[in-house]
């Protein structure tokens, strides 16, 4: 995997819905990973940065997973709020010009 | 701390005009990255600079684009002449010691170009 890649690119869940995303990226000289919350009209806030295989983090109903070998992290959201609905970024932070590359984000949106 | 400041927050020119976007990072943040968000590419990285020393430019689009940061709070990102296809939103971000920790973005600036 060269690029950074994210799926779902959108999602659509119901208020109390628990949903995760995926976010691969380049596995050889890593470095970091960043997860950022982008709501609409806003500017991107940073969730999570990650360094360590294995690494999970917290904040709230909002965690995350680092597999670092298979170079893939994974986004968790347990029980949705319509607060929650906004566009989820990540990026690595890798290779050998240490440069970070963004992925285009999945767009969720949770319905009342 | 007001964050990271930019202005304009939105900015309608003509083609062919000369266009600058102006970024004050937080302070104490030694790291400043000016990117550029469209539908099609999602948030490109322009240019980064750390210690106010251009690191990485290999993503502005062409010579139409320059960035300076003459001081540690103080950076522009100009394009001279601006074209349509420049229209985009144009953020700036900030943080500690490079890419390893978190960016702090500012609002960014709308930019239109007729």
């Amino acid at each position: 995997i060269l690029n950074v890649e994210q799926s779902p690119q959108s999602l659509h869940v119901q208020e109390g819905d628990s949903t995760n995303f995926t976010c691969s990226f380049p596995s050889s000289n890593f470095y970091a990973l960043h997860w950022y919350r982008w709501e609409t009209a806003k500017s991107p806030e940073a969730l999570f940065v990650m360094t360590l295989n294995g690494d999970e983090k917290k904040k709230g109903r909002i965690s995350a997973t680092l597999n670092t070998k298979e170079g893939y992290s994974y986004l968790y959201i347990k029980g949705s709020q319509p607060e929650d609905s906004a566009t989820y970024l990540c990026a690595s932070y890798a290779g050998n010009n240490r440069k970070l590359i963004w992925g285009l984000g999945t767009s969720l949106a949770v319905n009342p | 701390d007001a964050g990271v400041i930019q202005s304009p927050r939105h900015e309608v020119t003509e083609m062919g005009q000369e266009v600058t976007l102006r970024c004050k990072p937080i302070s104490g943040h030694n790291s400043l990255f000016w990117y550029r968000q469209t539908m099609m590419r999602g948030l490109e990285l322009l240019i980064y600079f750390n210690n106010n020393v251009p690191i990485d430019d290999s993503g502005m689009p062409e010579d139409r684009f320059s960035a300076k940061m003459p001081n540690a709070s103080f950076s522009t990102l100009k394009i001279q002449p601006s074209e349509p296809r420049d229209s985009a939103v144009y953020f700036c971000a900030s943080s500690t010691t490079g890419n390893s920790y978190e960016q702090y973005f500012g609002p960014g600036t709308r930019l239109t170009v007729t």
